[in-house]
């Protein structure tokens, strides 16, 4: 298994982009995959694949990836967003599941 | 709509057992694979075990962290998912996660989660 990280916290203005990053060497052969987390509730997918945007989230949410680096980018950032985002792939025998430790995005 | 309800958290002892399980509703349970997802006090999220589809024999994997001391399981008569967790440690106090996986292009991810049932283990 190999580890996944991200930058412990963001920090942006209301209307502003944010940009979080993830990075592991597994994530230039495996997708990479984006969760919210607000406070007392459970995660949701937000960016599946590296790019794909699931049903019922906003367009201002968006993903990409490049080598190692996947990068979860909100643009115009609202209030709400402010939470806990996870990234998570896995290893190439798929036999187990690895998640990055998380960002907690502030919105200022 | 898809729903997934867990119960069986509780305050156990080190070196203790406890069962959790998870109801599914909304979808053809059997043919998803499953998994449970667990997160410790003010930690990040850590996958714990996952079970697959009825199609794939229902093939089990584990964390390092629980291998042979956790069990899943799974009932698709009664659309359910276990964990049977023994010889407990302080480090599995968590908030356990049923979530749906679906398998794709070599890995795994969660679309839908449940809201999750806290584990303590504490003398």
């Amino acid at each position: 298994s190999y580890e996944l990280t991200q930058p412990p916290s963001v920090s942006v203005s209301p209307g502003q982009t944010a940009r979080i990053t993830c990075s592991g060497d597994g994530l230039s052969k495996l997708y990479t995959f984006w969760y919210q987390q607000k406070p007392g509730q459970a995660p949701v997918l937000v960016i599946s694949r590296d790019t794909e945007r699931p049903s019922g989230i906003p367009e201002r949410f968006s993903g990409s990836a490049s080598g190692t680096t996947a990068t979860l980018t909100l643009d115009g950032v609202q209030a709400e967003d402010e939470a806990d985002y996870y990234c998570q792939s896995g290893d190439s025998s798929a036999t187990s599941v690895v998640f990055g430790g998380g960002t907690k995005l502030t919105v200022l | 709509q898809v729903q997934l309800v867990e119960s069986g958290g509780a305050l156990v002892k080190p070196g203790g057992s406890l069962s959790l399980s998870c109801a599914a509703s909304g979808f053809t349970f059997r043919d998803y694979y499953m998994s449970w997802i667990r997160q410790s006090p003010g930690k990040g999220l850590e996958w714990v075990a996952y079970v697959t589809n009825s199609a794939s024999s229902s093939a089990t994997s584990y964390a390092v962290s629980v291998k042979g001391r956790f069990t899943i399981s799974r009932d698709n008569a009664k659309s359910s998912l276990s964990l049977q967790m023994n010889s407990l440690r302080v480090d599995d106090t968590a908030v356990y996660y049923c979530a749906r996986a679906v398998y794709g292009s070599g890995t795994y991810y969660f679309d839908y989660w449940g809201q999750g049932a806290l584990v303590t283990v504490s003398s």
